[in-house]
Protein backbone atom coordinates (compact mmCIF):
# COMPACT_ATOMS: atom_id res chain seq x y z
CA UNK A 1 0.00 0.00 0.00
CA UNK A 2 0.82 4.09 -0.08
CA UNK A 3 2.77 5.37 2.91
CA UNK A 4 0.19 8.47 3.03
CA UNK A 5 -3.19 7.48 2.22
CA UNK A 6 -6.22 10.01 1.76
CA UNK A 7 -9.98 9.83 0.13
CA UNK A 8 -10.05 10.76 -3.10
CA UNK A 9 -13.23 13.30 -2.79
CA UNK A 10 -15.25 15.36 -0.25
CA UNK A 11 -18.08 17.26 -1.14
CA UNK A 12 -19.60 20.10 1.19
CA UNK A 13 -21.93 22.83 1.37
CA UNK A 14 -21.02 26.26 1.74
CA UNK A 15 -20.41 27.04 5.34
CA UNK A 16 -19.98 23.87 6.38
CA UNK A 17 -17.01 22.74 8.05
CA UNK A 18 -14.93 20.47 6.05
CA UNK A 19 -12.48 17.53 7.35
CA UNK A 20 -10.06 15.83 5.44
CA UNK A 21 -8.43 12.68 6.44
CA UNK A 22 -5.29 11.30 6.09
CA UNK A 23 -3.22 8.29 7.44
CA UNK A 24 0.72 8.04 7.17
CA UNK A 25 2.74 4.52 7.93
CA UNK A 26 6.02 5.76 9.29
CA UNK A 27 5.92 6.51 13.03
CA UNK A 28 9.11 8.32 12.35
CA UNK A 29 7.72 11.18 11.02
CA UNK A 30 8.85 14.17 11.93
CA UNK A 31 6.99 17.52 9.97
CA UNK A 32 3.34 16.70 9.00
CA UNK A 33 2.11 19.04 6.10
CA UNK A 34 -1.06 19.87 4.20
CA UNK A 35 -0.26 21.44 0.63
CA UNK A 36 -3.20 23.11 -1.57
CA UNK A 37 -3.17 22.93 -5.42
CA UNK A 38 -5.53 25.02 -7.12
CA UNK A 39 -6.81 24.26 -10.70
CA UNK A 40 -4.09 24.62 -12.96
CA UNK A 41 -1.76 25.65 -10.13
CA UNK A 42 1.57 24.00 -8.24
CA UNK A 43 1.00 23.03 -5.07
CA UNK A 44 1.28 25.36 -2.13
CA UNK A 45 2.06 24.71 1.70
CA UNK A 46 -0.97 25.48 3.76
CA UNK A 47 0.28 24.18 7.16
CA UNK A 48 2.22 22.17 9.02
CA UNK A 49 2.65 20.47 12.58
CA UNK A 50 5.38 18.91 13.88
CA UNK A 51 5.31 15.43 15.11
CA UNK A 52 5.45 16.57 18.94
CA UNK A 53 2.49 18.64 18.86
CA UNK A 54 -1.21 17.61 18.70
CA UNK A 55 -3.05 20.49 17.13
CA UNK A 56 -2.54 23.78 15.55
CA UNK A 57 -5.10 26.12 14.41
CA UNK A 58 -4.45 28.41 11.80
CA UNK A 59 -7.30 31.19 11.31
CA UNK A 60 -9.92 28.74 9.87
CA UNK A 61 -7.93 26.01 9.57
CA UNK A 62 -7.05 22.86 11.87
CA UNK A 63 -5.00 20.57 12.03
CA UNK A 64 -5.16 17.58 14.29
CA UNK A 65 -2.82 14.60 14.86
CA UNK A 66 -3.23 11.42 16.41
CA UNK A 67 0.42 9.92 16.69
CA UNK A 68 -0.90 6.44 18.40
CA UNK A 69 -3.11 6.17 15.43
CA UNK A 70 -1.07 7.80 12.62
CA UNK A 71 -3.87 9.84 11.45
CA UNK A 72 -3.62 13.60 10.40
CA UNK A 73 -6.71 15.92 9.45
CA UNK A 74 -7.35 19.30 8.53
CA UNK A 75 -10.82 20.77 9.06
CA UNK A 76 -11.48 23.90 7.53
CA UNK A 77 -14.10 25.92 8.89
CA UNK A 78 -16.91 28.30 7.19
CA UNK A 79 -15.81 26.10 3.81
CA UNK A 80 -16.27 28.71 0.83
CA UNK A 81 -16.06 28.03 -2.64
CA UNK A 82 -12.44 29.22 -2.82
CA UNK A 83 -11.54 26.60 -0.73
CA UNK A 84 -12.40 24.42 -4.09
CA UNK A 85 -9.24 22.35 -4.79
CA UNK A 86 -6.82 19.17 -4.00
CA UNK A 87 -5.52 19.00 -0.92
CA UNK A 88 -2.59 16.98 0.12
CA UNK A 89 -1.43 15.82 3.04
CA UNK A 90 2.88 15.05 3.03
CA UNK A 91 5.07 13.61 5.55
CA UNK A 92 9.12 13.76 6.21
CA UNK A 93 10.80 11.34 8.17
CA UNK A 94 13.59 11.19 10.82
CA UNK A 95 17.33 10.62 9.14
CA UNK A 96 15.94 11.16 5.67
CA UNK A 97 16.53 13.31 2.73
CA UNK A 98 13.60 15.79 4.16
CA UNK A 99 11.57 15.05 0.65
CA UNK A 100 8.16 15.03 1.67
CA UNK A 101 6.13 11.73 0.40
CA UNK A 102 3.00 13.14 -0.34
CA UNK A 103 -0.80 11.87 -0.71
CA UNK A 104 -2.85 11.07 -3.93
CA UNK A 105 -4.48 14.58 -2.69
CA UNK A 106 -8.07 15.04 -1.46
CA UNK A 107 -10.69 16.84 -4.16
CA UNK A 108 -12.60 19.41 -2.15
CA UNK A 109 -15.66 20.16 -3.70
CA UNK A 110 -17.65 23.30 -2.05
CA UNK A 111 -21.40 23.43 -3.44
CA UNK A 112 -23.12 26.78 -2.76
CA UNK B 1 3.10 33.55 -7.70
CA UNK B 2 5.14 31.46 -5.99
CA UNK B 3 8.55 32.72 -7.58
CA UNK B 4 9.38 29.55 -9.10
CA UNK B 5 8.71 29.54 -13.08
CA UNK B 6 8.81 26.80 -15.33
CA UNK B 7 8.92 26.68 -19.01
CA UNK B 8 7.47 25.94 -21.10
CA UNK B 9 3.82 25.95 -19.72
CA UNK B 10 2.66 23.06 -22.64
CA UNK B 11 4.16 20.50 -24.89
CA UNK B 12 3.21 18.23 -27.12
CA UNK B 13 5.56 15.66 -28.58
CA UNK B 14 5.21 12.25 -30.63
CA UNK B 15 6.67 8.64 -28.85
CA UNK B 16 10.19 8.40 -29.30
CA UNK B 17 11.10 12.20 -28.74
CA UNK B 18 13.29 13.70 -26.32
CA UNK B 19 12.13 16.67 -24.92
CA UNK B 20 13.55 19.15 -21.93
CA UNK B 21 11.58 21.41 -19.54
CA UNK B 22 13.34 24.09 -17.69
CA UNK B 23 13.18 25.60 -14.17
CA UNK B 24 14.00 28.69 -12.63
CA UNK B 25 13.73 28.39 -8.41
CA UNK B 26 12.84 31.30 -6.46
CA UNK B 27 15.57 34.06 -5.89
CA UNK B 28 17.60 32.68 -2.93
CA UNK B 29 17.00 29.14 -2.96
CA UNK B 30 19.61 26.20 -3.10
CA UNK B 31 17.64 23.46 -3.76
CA UNK B 32 15.21 22.37 -7.18
CA UNK B 33 13.50 19.49 -6.78
CA UNK B 34 11.72 17.42 -9.99
CA UNK B 35 7.98 15.75 -8.97
CA UNK B 36 6.07 14.16 -11.87
CA UNK B 37 2.10 14.42 -11.23
CA UNK B 38 -0.19 11.66 -13.02
CA UNK B 39 -3.37 10.85 -11.99
CA UNK B 40 -2.69 7.31 -11.85
CA UNK B 41 0.80 7.89 -9.55
CA UNK B 42 -0.63 11.15 -8.04
CA UNK B 43 2.78 13.11 -7.02
CA UNK B 44 6.28 11.35 -7.72
CA UNK B 45 9.35 12.63 -6.21
CA UNK B 46 11.41 12.69 -9.23
CA UNK B 47 15.03 13.78 -8.07
CA UNK B 48 16.79 16.94 -6.10
CA UNK B 49 19.57 19.23 -6.45
CA UNK B 50 21.08 21.18 -3.99
CA UNK B 51 23.87 23.96 -5.28
CA UNK B 52 24.37 22.46 -8.37
CA UNK B 53 24.77 18.63 -6.97
CA UNK B 54 22.20 15.69 -7.27
CA UNK B 55 21.31 14.98 -3.60
CA UNK B 56 18.18 12.91 -3.44
CA UNK B 57 16.76 10.31 -6.75
CA UNK B 58 13.20 9.13 -6.20
CA UNK B 59 11.25 7.32 -8.58
CA UNK B 60 13.25 8.55 -11.80
CA UNK B 61 13.60 6.85 -15.06
CA UNK B 62 16.69 5.80 -16.77
CA UNK B 63 15.85 7.81 -19.51
CA UNK B 64 15.03 11.12 -17.57
CA UNK B 65 18.19 12.67 -16.64
CA UNK B 66 18.54 16.73 -14.74
CA UNK B 67 20.95 18.86 -13.53
CA UNK B 68 21.37 22.01 -11.92
CA UNK B 69 23.17 24.83 -13.65
CA UNK B 70 25.82 27.60 -11.64
CA UNK B 71 23.21 30.15 -11.90
CA UNK B 72 20.99 27.04 -10.09
CA UNK B 73 18.37 27.26 -13.06
CA UNK B 74 17.29 23.78 -13.51
CA UNK B 75 16.53 21.57 -16.67
CA UNK B 76 14.64 18.13 -16.60
CA UNK B 77 15.65 16.08 -19.54
CA UNK B 78 13.30 13.18 -20.65
CA UNK B 79 14.18 10.99 -23.80
CA UNK B 80 12.84 8.07 -25.83
CA UNK B 81 9.19 9.49 -24.55
CA UNK B 82 6.84 6.78 -24.23
CA UNK B 83 2.39 7.47 -23.90
CA UNK B 84 3.02 6.84 -20.21
CA UNK B 85 5.39 9.64 -19.73
CA UNK B 86 2.35 12.31 -20.36
CA UNK B 87 1.91 14.20 -16.91
CA UNK B 88 2.41 17.15 -15.45
CA UNK B 89 5.63 18.19 -14.31
CA UNK B 90 6.36 19.98 -11.10
CA UNK B 91 9.87 21.93 -9.90
CA UNK B 92 9.67 23.16 -6.73
CA UNK B 93 12.57 25.18 -4.54
CA UNK B 94 13.38 25.26 -1.29
CA UNK B 95 15.77 27.52 0.64
CA UNK B 96 18.33 24.49 1.77
CA UNK B 97 17.22 20.94 2.85
CA UNK B 98 16.38 19.95 6.60
CA UNK B 99 13.82 21.43 8.93
CA UNK B 100 10.32 22.80 7.58
CA UNK B 101 12.07 22.37 4.50
CA UNK B 102 9.11 24.42 2.75
CA UNK B 103 9.15 23.63 -0.76
CA UNK B 104 7.60 25.87 -3.46
CA UNK B 105 5.86 25.13 -6.26
CA UNK B 106 5.91 25.93 -10.17
CA UNK B 107 3.01 25.98 -12.14
CA UNK B 108 4.24 23.27 -14.11
CA UNK B 109 4.87 21.59 -17.49
CA UNK B 110 1.93 19.85 -18.98
CA UNK B 111 3.72 16.85 -21.51
CA UNK B 112 1.41 15.12 -24.06
CA UNK B 113 2.86 12.38 -25.83
CA UNK B 114 0.84 11.30 -28.68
Amino acid sequence: GEDVEQSLFLSVREGDSSVINCTYTDSSSTYLYWYKQEPGAGLQLLTYIFSNMDMKQDQRLTVLLNKKDKHLSLRIADTQTGDSAIYFCAEIRSGGSYIPTFGRGTSLIVHP
Amino acid sequence: DSGVTQTPKHLITATGQRVTLRCSPRSGDLSVYWYQQSLDQGLQFLIQYYNGEERAKGNILERFSAQQFPDLHSELNLSSLELGDSALYFCASSVGQGGINEQFFGPGTRLTVL
